[in-house]
């Protein structure tokens, strides 16, 4: 299998633009994780599905952060507007039991 | 939330040594990972370990959660080792949300 996909792997936009992440999980895994990992904060979970449902997005930080999974092999994280405070390296990780497998992360700049 | 802490924060070893990271918890817990995350930033599961001994080549883990906390021994330690090792727990269902440490920043000299 090729792994949890993420793309783009680095992102640089402007403060204000629309920024849009895409996970593609490993195939047949029924969980889906995106973590956020910064100096400040380390790593933190912003969401998770289960069956492409939303289980749990307390982590999301604010009404700028949406995620969807409109099926079993792709799921968006949007941040829209962006700020600089959002620079970080964002995670995808999957799962089928407990083990989670993690993608290679989109490093994402605000400027 | 849970909390976790992680210990040293920070080890530096000549290669073939050995080494043990530790994990402290706050609460009960039934989902307990060690992660690897090497220098180009890709995480890596070591293992799933809520409780009990597992061993993986030169990697072993230890888990007591009666008393709230992970072992992750590294043995003949190599410059490959390198990297940050995160504990992870949630003490809910195994299956879901991963509260993460600050991590163990590991590094290893030849």
């Amino acid at each position: 299998d090729a792994g949890v996909i993420q793309s783009p792997r680095h992102e640089v936009t402007e403060m204000g633009q629309e920024v849009t992440l895409r996970c593609k999980p490993i195939s047949g895994h029924d969980y889906l994780f995106w973590y956020r990992q910064t100096m400040m904060r380390g790593l933190e979970l912003l969401i998770y599905f289960n069956n492409n449902v939303p289980i749990d997005d307390s982590g999301m930080p604010e009404d700028r952060f949406s995620a969807k999974m409109p099926n079993a092999s792709f799921s968006t994280l949007k941040i829209q507007p962006s700020e600089p405070r959002d620079s970080a390296v964002y995670f995808c990780a999957s799962s089928l039991r407990e083990t989670q497998y993690f993608g290679p992360g989109t490093r994402l700049l605000v400027l | 939330g849970i909390q976790v802490e992680q210990s040293p924060p920070d080890l530096i070893l000549q290669e073939g040594a050995n080494s043990t990271l530790r994990c402290n918890f706050s609460d009960s817990v039934n989902n307990l990972q060690w992660f690897h995350q090497n220098p180009w930033g890709q995480l890596i599961n070591l293992f799933y370990i809520p409780s009990g001994t597992k061993q993986n080549g030169r990697l072993s883990a230890t888990t007591v959660a009666t008393e709230r906390y992970s072992l992750l021994y590294i043995s003949s330690s190599q410059t490959t080792d390198s990297g940050v090792y995160f504990c992870a727990v949630d003490r809910g269902s195994t299956l879901g949300r991963l509260y993460f440490g600050r991590g163990t920043q590991l590094t290893v000299w030849p």
